[in-house]
C-alpha cells in the first residue's frame, strides 16, 4: 500500500529553527509537496521537489532524498504566525496525490 | 477575494436532512476536487471532476452526491447523513487534472465544517 509519515505534533521556540520530517513509500513517483494550513482556513502551497536535494524559498526550505523515500521541511527563523498544520503529500505515477495526516506545529513565545 | 469560495462555512444537520455543499473557483481551473479532512487523518479524495466530467469516485457512499454544472462550480449534495461523516469538507482546483507543478498544484478553498448530530 502506499503510506505517507509525518510527526503528530510537534513544538518549537520564536526565533529557534525547526525541520518537519515525512517518510514516503508510494507507488511511483512525481513529486512531493508541502502545503501549510491554518486553523480554519484553507492549505496553501508551500513547496515542490521532484529532484534530490534542497529547495530554498525565504525561510522555509524543502529538501528530498528520492532513494531515502524521505523529504523535510525546514522553518527558520520561527515566528508566531507559522504556528500551523503542515501537510506532505506525494504524486504517484498516476499524479494521484497521497497525502500525510499532517503535522501540527505550535510556536512558543 | 480568494480563489476558490466555499459556502456554507459551517453547517449542523440531521441525519435526516437534505443540504447542499457549494464551491466557486475564479481561476479559470479544469479540473475541481471534493476532499474529507477529519481529525489527524490524511486527507480523503472523494470526487474529481475535469471539464465537468466526473473522473474519479473513490469508493464513496452514495448519500454523497456531486454535482459540476460548469467548470467554475462544484457541488456536494449530502442525504441522511451519519454522524461519523461529520467533518470539514474542503473544495480545491487546479489547471490541470493529472499533472504535477505547476499545472496540477492545487487551490484550495477554506472548507465547510459540516457537523451531523
Amino acid at each position: 500500500g502506499q503510506n505517507i509519515d509525518q510527526p503528530t505534533e510537534m513544538t518549537a521556540t520564536e526565533g529557534a529553527i525547526v525541520q518537519i520530517n515525512c517518510t514516503y513509500q508510494t507507488s511511483g513517483f512525481n513529486g512531493l509537496f508541502w502545503y501549510q494550513q491554518h486553523a480554519g482556513e484553507a492549505p496553501t502551497f508551500l513547496s515542490y521537489n521532484v529532484l534530490d536535494g534542497l529547495e530554498e524559498k525565504g525561510r522555509f526550505s524543502s529538501f528530498l532524498s528520492r532513494s531515502k523515500g524521505y523529504s523535510y521541511l525546514l522553518l527558520k527563523e520561527l515566528q508566531m504566525k507559522d504556528s500551523a498544520s503542515y501537510l506532505c503529500a506525494v504524486m504517484d505515477s498516476n499524479y494521484q496525490l497521497i497525502w500525510g495526516a499532517g503535522t501540527k506545529l505550535i510556536i512558543k513565545p | 477575494e480568494t480563489g476558490v469560495t466555499q459556502t456554507p462555512r459551517h453547517l449542523v444537520m440531521g441525519m435526516t436532512n437534505k443540504k447542499s455543499l457549494k464551491c466557486e473557483q475564479h481561476l479559470g481551473h479544469n479540473a475541481m476536487y471534493w476532499y474529507k479532512q477529519s481529525a489527524k487523518k490524511p486527507l480523503e479524495l472523494m470526487f474529481v471532476y475535469s471539464l465537468e466530467e466526473r473522473v474519479e469516485n473513490n469508493s464513496v457512499p452514495s448519500r454523497f452526491s456531486p454535482e459540476c454544472p460548469n467548470s467554475s462550480h462544484l457541488f456536494l449534495h449530502l442525504h441522511t447523513l451519519q454522524p461519523e461523516d461529520s467533518a470539514l469538507y474542503l473544495c480545491a482546483s487546479s489547471q490541470d487534472l493529472r499533472a504535477a507543478r505547476p499545472t496540477g498544484e492545487l487551490f484550495f478553498g477554506e472548507g465547510s465544517r459540516l457537523t451531523v448530530l
